[in-house]
């Protein structure tokens, strides 16, 4: 249980053009989504909270114009990298919240995207 | 697919060892991690073996690796309340940069 499918794994896309990453939890509601980019061998950076039926909560230094994010289901979730260009390159992976016994909560993650801008 | 399984709970007194494991299935993993989340943060990479090791200490931290039975263990020598929070164990099949698979997360509770 609690599977979170992402797709596309892997984007290429020009300079200037949007990708949109989608991710939807399979078999829960998941009313709190995360969406994290990676730089390569470092830890995840977390770029935005969702909640399913409002806006996102940014992290500091991340730009919302840039990176849209929406959740306007229990089940889906989408990123979408606007006007990208080569620094946007990396791969963005997303968490979705699920309770478990009650009041406990775990974490399962989308299996990640990678997105190179040329 | 690559599948990485983790128990969702452990609970230990301050001062003991916490030993936290993890299994996963791709034969092929290079790189196996263990992240840190506490709670209203995002993960922080905790440290990260090679296949090619059975073991790597850091200071409290020691992970251990059965790459026989696809086994990934992390201890925490004599844990403290503010290692409580919860503990992803992760995947690659290589430098980091491609595909990585998260398990579902271990809840560390530190009991004073």
């Amino acid at each position: 249980g609690a599977v979170v499918s992402q797709h596309p794994s892997w984007v290429i896309c020009k300079s200037g053009t949007s990708v949109k990453i989608e991710c939807r939890s399979l078999d829960f509601q998941a009313t709190t989504m995360f969406w994290y980019r990676q730089f390569p061998k470092q830890s995840l950076m977390l770029m935005a909270t969702s909640n399913e039926g409002s806006k996102a909560t940014y992290e500091q230094g991340v730009e919302k114009d840039k990176f849209l994010i929406n959740h306007a289901s229990l089940t889906l979730s989408t990123l979408t990298v606007t006007s990208a260009h080569p620094e946007d390159s990396s791969f963005y992976i997303c968490s979705a919240r699920f309770s478990y016994q009650g009041s406990n909560y775990g974490y399962t993650f989308g299996s990640g995207t990678r997105l190179t801008v040329v | 697919g690559e599948d990485v399984e983790q128990s969702l709970f452990l609970s230990v007194r301050e001062g003991d060892s916490s030993v936290i494991n993890c299994t996963y299935t791709d034969s092929s993993s290079t790189y196996l991690y263990w992240y840190k989340q506490e709670p209203g943060a995002g993960l922080q990479l905790l440290t990260y073996i090679f296949s090619n090791m059975d073991m790597k200490q850091d200071q409290r931290l020691t992970v251990l690796l059965n790459k026989k039975d696809k086994h990934l263990s992390l201890r925490i020598a004599d844990t403290q309340t503010g290692d409580s929070a919860i503990y992803f164990c992760a995947e690659s099949n290589s430098g980091g940069y491609q595909k990585v698979t998260f398990g579902t997360g271990t809840k560390l509770q530190v009991i004073p």
